[in-house]
């Protein structure tokens, strides 16, 4: 079972920060935080990941609570193209790097 | 960036024929490959683990004589889906870790979507 809890779906304005929660209340302390989304018919796109610090790429920023019972990725400024299903994934390191998908969160930029 | 190149990216077949789906890594080696499955409007589903040179770690509840998987060398995974029916009809996905340690993001083809008429 995915150890994550996610909204299912979320809604942002285009051009406005796009903030998405993410709940892994049972992380363990090897586990790391990974997001990826998915556009529809497409495979998965890595986003970023983190283990306790917070993060930032070309794509998003990654925020980890320090207890790292949650987390939170922020799209600065969403666009159309963002519109995907966005998964928060903890990894199951000791299992080879195996990937468990929840539900994910259906986020939709709009106009 | 890491690419990892699905073929076929569609496919329509009889009931009853087998259906091989080819997963590569094509600027990395990848000790690992995932197999996935995704039915309409659900999340993805964690199939089995490929691993290069050694048989495949199936999930449970998942078919191990009628999902065949295949990893022959560093850059190629494959899943044969034998005597398909209709209910195997799906969207196939694989993924390949870039290695450097497990806590390496993976990387997705862009799926086989497989029809069964």
């Amino acid at each position: 079972d995915a150890k994550t809890t996610q909204p299912p779906s979320m809604d942002c304005a285009e051009g406005r920060a796009a903030n998405l929660p993410c709940n892994h209340s049972t992380i363990s302390g090897n586990e790391y935080v990974y997001w990826y989304r998915q556009i529809h018919s497409q495979g998965p796109q890595y986003i970023i990941h983190g283990l306790k610090n917070n993060e930032t790429n070309e794509m998003a920023s990654l925020i980890i609570t320090e207890d790292r019972k949650s987390s939170t990725l922020i799209l600065p400024h969403a666009t159309l193209r963002d519109t995907a299903v966005y998964y928060c994934i903890v990894s199951y390191y000791n299992q080879g790097g195996k990937l468990i998908f929840g539900q994910g969160t259906e986020l939709s930029v709009k106009p | 960036g890491a690419v990892v190149s699905q073929h076929p990216s569609w496919v329509i077949c009889k009931s009853g024929t087998s259906v091989k789906i080819e997963c590569r890594s094509l600027d990395f080696q990848a000790t690992t490959m995932f197999w996935y499955r995704q039915f309409p409007k659900q999340s993805l589903m964690l199939m089995a683990t490929s691993n290069e040179g050694s048989k495949a770690t199936y999930e449970q509840g998942v078919e191990k004589d009628k999902f065949l998987i295949n990893h022959a060398s560093l850059t190629l995974s494959t899943l044969t889906v034998t005597s398909a029916h209709p209910e195997d009809s799906s969207f196939y996905i694989c993924s390949a870790n870039t290695g450097g340690g497990f806590n390496q993001p993976q990387h997705f083809g862009d799926g086989t979507r497989l029809s069964i008429l």
